[in-house]
Order: C-alpha cells, then structure tokens, then sequence
C-alpha cells in the first residue's frame, strides 16, 4: 500500500527556516496537502500543491515537489515560534480522495 | 460557518462499556470523514460517507465499530464493548466535493477518548 514518510524532528532558531521533508511512494496522485495540528488540536490544512507544479509559494510557505524522486518538502521562512507543531504530509493515493498522512515532523521552535 | 465541531472533546470509560461521538460537519458539505489518531502517529481513515451514505470503511473498523449519517448532516461514531487498544484521538473531516479532482478537508478538534 501508500507509505509516506517523514523525519520525526526539526529544531530551528527562531527567524532561521525551517525545511520538512516528505517521501511519498505512490506517484498517482494529482496533489499532495501540508497539514499542521497543535497540541491538543486537530489538522489544520496549510497548503497543497497539484502534482503538475514544481513550486508553489504562499506567504511564507514555500512547497518543493519533485516527482522523479517522489519528495515533498515544506519550506517556512523566518519561522516563529507559533510555527512549533506537527507538520503532517499527506498523498491522496490511487484516485482515492483518502489521504495516507505520514507520521509527522515535530517542529520545535526555540529563542 | 464555525467549521466542524465534534462532542464530546473527551471521554474516559471503562473498558466494555459502549461509547458514542457526534460530529457537525460545515454545512453543505456533502463528504465527511472519520479518523483514528494514536500517539506519534498520523491520522488514520476508518470510513467516510458521501450525503447519509457509507461508502467505504477500512479494515481498521472492526464489528465493534459503527457509524451513521442518518440525514446527510451530523455524523456519530460508536465503539461497542471497548478496548484499552481504542484509546485515541478520533477525528472527524468535511470536505465538498462537486466530482471533480481537488478536494480540501476540514478537520475537527478531535475526540480524545481513554479506556481504563
């Protein structure tokens, strides 16, 4: 079946930016989300990228997708410390509308 | 429109005994969505219902597992005869889809569930 994987931790200085990464093995998909969920809380949908896009840029978010090698990756610029949360990748596979979501990267944020 | 809400946030019960959470999708939204999430671990789909329709449900939802949309609106999940292993975040998505190829789900706050 779908398996997407993610590094479990990213620890960044606070105004540095933050990369998460994400590899994904069905190639199927039309597009992939970014996910964020805080303590406590449910997903909060940060962005998503259609699988005909290298790039996608909002505010500062910045999406990578590189298809050949099946990689995602999460760009924040001068993160803050209300960036600290998990950061789930999720790849809606084989014409399913059903996310498989990874196990998410744990940003911590420090001064 | 406050997004969707579920209820109760938590629930703590003893193991065996039957439990039950409601989830109020956004309105008009004709897609909703169940997920389990357990420490350290992303979402993961039981079942998802189009309108007061069920149409797939993953292996993960075992015969203790029900859930109902009666009138295409809200949603409950039940878990009869529980187990220590059912403790976890349940989480409840909407999303519209009109057939096309782009549909974004909206999660709740989840319902945080414990058995002792």
């Amino acid at each position: 079946g779908e398996d997407v994987e993610q590094s479990l931790f990213l620890s960044v200085r606070e105004g540095d930016s933050s990369v998460i990464n994400c590899t994904y093995t069905d190639s199927s998909s039309t597009y992939l989300y970014w996910y964020k969920q805080e303590p406590g809380a449910g997903l909060q949908l940060l962005t998503y990228i259609f699988s005909n896009m290298d790039m996608k840029q909002d505010q500062r978010l910045t999406v990578l997708l590189n298809k050949k090698d099946k990689h995602l990756s999460l760009r924040i610029a001068d993160t803050q410390t209300g960036d600290s949360a998990i950061y789930f990748c999720a790849d809606p596979s084989g014409g399913s509308y059903i996310p498989t979501f990874g196990r998410g990267t744990s940003l911590i944020v420090h001064p | 429109d406050t997004g969707v809400s579920q209820n109760p946030r938590h629930k703590i019960t003893k193991r065996g005994q039957n439990v039950t959470f409601r989830c109020d999708p956004i309105s008009e939204h004709n897609r909703l969505y169940w997920y389990r999430q357990t420490l350290g671990q992303g979402p993961e789909f039981l079942t998802y219902f189009q309108n007061e329709a069920q149409l797939e449900k993953s292996r993960l939802l075992s015969d203790r597992f029900s859930a109902e949309r009666p009138k295409g609106s809200f949603s409950t999940l039940e878990i009869q005869r529980t187990e220590q292993g059912d403790s976890a975040m349940y989480l409840c998505a909407s999303s519209f889809s009109s057939g096309g190829e782009q549909e974004t789900q909206y999660f709740g706050p989840g319902t945080r569930l414990l058995v002792l």
